[in-house]
């Protein structure tokens, strides 16, 4: 149980093109989805919180305009990264708390990641 | 601030060996804390956490660490490493929000087992 889905896995786009990521909780319902940025061996680093039906919580530093973050079900949140360019390129990953903290959960279940190039 | 730093790198230890990935913590509360490990091209795994209770908390594939409230430390252990344990691994504290709680993760170890 807990799995999360990423698609697609890998993406190549051009400069200027927009380029959209789905994360899907597979067999449970998550409230709550985060996005991660990770550059080559180096930590995480957490990009936004999405909460379903709401907007999502940016960390300071990331452009709400160019990652645009939707939350359209209990299942699925999409990352979806506009006017790209060559330093957007990263690994992109989602993850999912399927049980509040407080309620004994609070680990969160990751996807496999997405590589974007931006060429 | 909320904050967990990982002071080593990289971790080199021979199969059959015990192997500690260090992990040290600074936060306002009760800790919540993680260990994630992450395979070349992949997501994370869970592996274990330590809420509350016993200070010896085990995990997935063996693992187990240790919550030291003095030293402020989450180390991870195992008593017999394999070559399948070279990974990177994330120490990370959990952050209670009223609607999901974030993780800040620390800057990751790579440990290398070497048959």
């Amino acid at each position: 149980g807990a799995v999360v889905s990423q698609h697609p896995s890998w993406v190549i786009c051009k400069s200027g093109t927009s380029v959209k990521i789905e994360c899907r909780s597979l067999d449970f319902q998550a409230t709550t989805m985060f996005w991660y940025r990770q550059f080559p061996k180096q930590s995480l680093m957490l990009m936004a919180t999405s909460n379903e039906g709401s907007k999502a919580t940016y960390e300071q530093g990331v452009e709400k305009d160019k990652f645009l973050i939707n939350h359209a079900s209990l299942t699925l949140s999409t990352l979806t990264v506009t006017s790209a360019h060559p330093e957007d390129s990263s690994f992109y990953i989602c993850s999912a708390d399927r049980q509040a903290l407080t309620s004994g959960g609070g680990e969160q279940y990751f996807g496999p990641g997405t590589r974007l190039t931006v060429t | 601030a909320q904050s967990v730093a990982q002071p080593e790198d990289q971790v080199n230890v021979a199969e059959g060996n015990p192997l500690t990935v260090k992990c040290t913590y600074s936060v306002s509360g009760n800790p919540y804390l993680f260990w994630y490990v992450q395979y070349p091209n992949r997501g994370l795994q869970f592996l274990l956490k330590y809420i509350t209770g016993d200070n010896l908390v085990k995990g997935s594939y063996g693992f187990e660490a240790e919550f030291n409230k003095s030293q402020t430390s989450f180390h991870l252990k195992k008593p017999s490493a394999l070559v399948s344990d070279s990974a990177l691994y994330f120490c990370a504290v959990h952050l209670v929000y009223n609607q999901g709680g974030k993780l800040i993760f620390g800057q990751g170890t790579e440990l290398s087992v070497k048959p």
